[in-house]
């Protein structure tokens, strides 16, 4: 059964600085997703992480797939105010075809 | 094109009542996702559908029922609302299986008092 870890939960950080957030999966999935949440709004899609080794960029948001550390990234370069939000990574299940296993979201603060 | 649209944004019941959400999608999608959201909380996976005509059940089904008569369509009912029920509610769509990215409508707040 996959599960999906994120850390850190929450994060708060100066604007100007770089930082990652982890999402450590625990068995084998082929695709990784990152979504993002604005306070009281519905998921959004960010990047779709298909095979080992990609690598997605959007502005300052760079996202990463290890499949064989079983691990993406999601790395925030030279923060600013407007990437305030909760980032949600997911995986595919082995198990099911249909289903993606979420993250439990990390709660991330940029302080101007 | 619309993408994923849910009815209504919000809803207050009483504890017993009972209601149906609706979630439409207009982007020919295959499959669609209830999933609840609890404050601070992540995602919970209530019903899922893999086509028309089909319903299977996620993580959390209990006091839930689903149908998809209409492919485009993916209604959720609570038939006896309780106050463990009080969440947000989101539908999701996704062309096809692997599974594939999911796109998301903008939720229905409910409140069961």
């Amino acid at each position: 059964e996959l599960k999906v870890e994120q850390n850190p939960l929450f994060l708060s950080m100066q604007e100007g600085k770089n930082y990652t957030i982890y999402c450590n999966y625990s068995t084998t999935s082929d695709r990784l997703y990152w979504y993002r949440q604005d306070p009281g709004k519905s998921l959004e899609s960010l990047f779709v992480l298909l095979s080992n080794g990609a690598v997605k960029q959007e502005g300052r948001l760079m996202a990463s797939l290890d499949t064989k550390a079983r691990l993406s990234t999601l790395h925030i370069t030279a923060a600013v105010h407007d990437l305030s939000a909760t980032y949600f990574c997911a995986g595919g299940s082995p198990d099911s075809n249909y289903q993606l296993i979420w993250g439990a979201g990390t709660k991330l603060i940029i302080k101007p | 094109n619309a993408g994923v649209t849910q009815t209504p944004k919000f809803r207050v019941l009483k504890t017993g009542q009972s209601m149906t959400l609706l979630c439409a999608q207009d982007m020919n999608h295959e499959y669609m996702y209830w999933y609840r959201q609890d404050p601070g909380m992540g995602l919970r996976l209530i019903h899922y559908s893999v086509g028309e005509g089909t319903t299977a059940k996620g993580e959390v089904p209990d006091g839930y029922n689903v149908s998809r008569l209409k492919k485009q369509n993916f209604l959720l009912g609570l038939e006896s609302a309780a106050p463990s029920q009080t969440s947000v509610y989101f539908c999701a769509s996704c062309r096809s299986g692997g599974p594939g990215e999911q796109f998301f409508g903008p939720g229905t707040r409910l409140t069961v008092l």
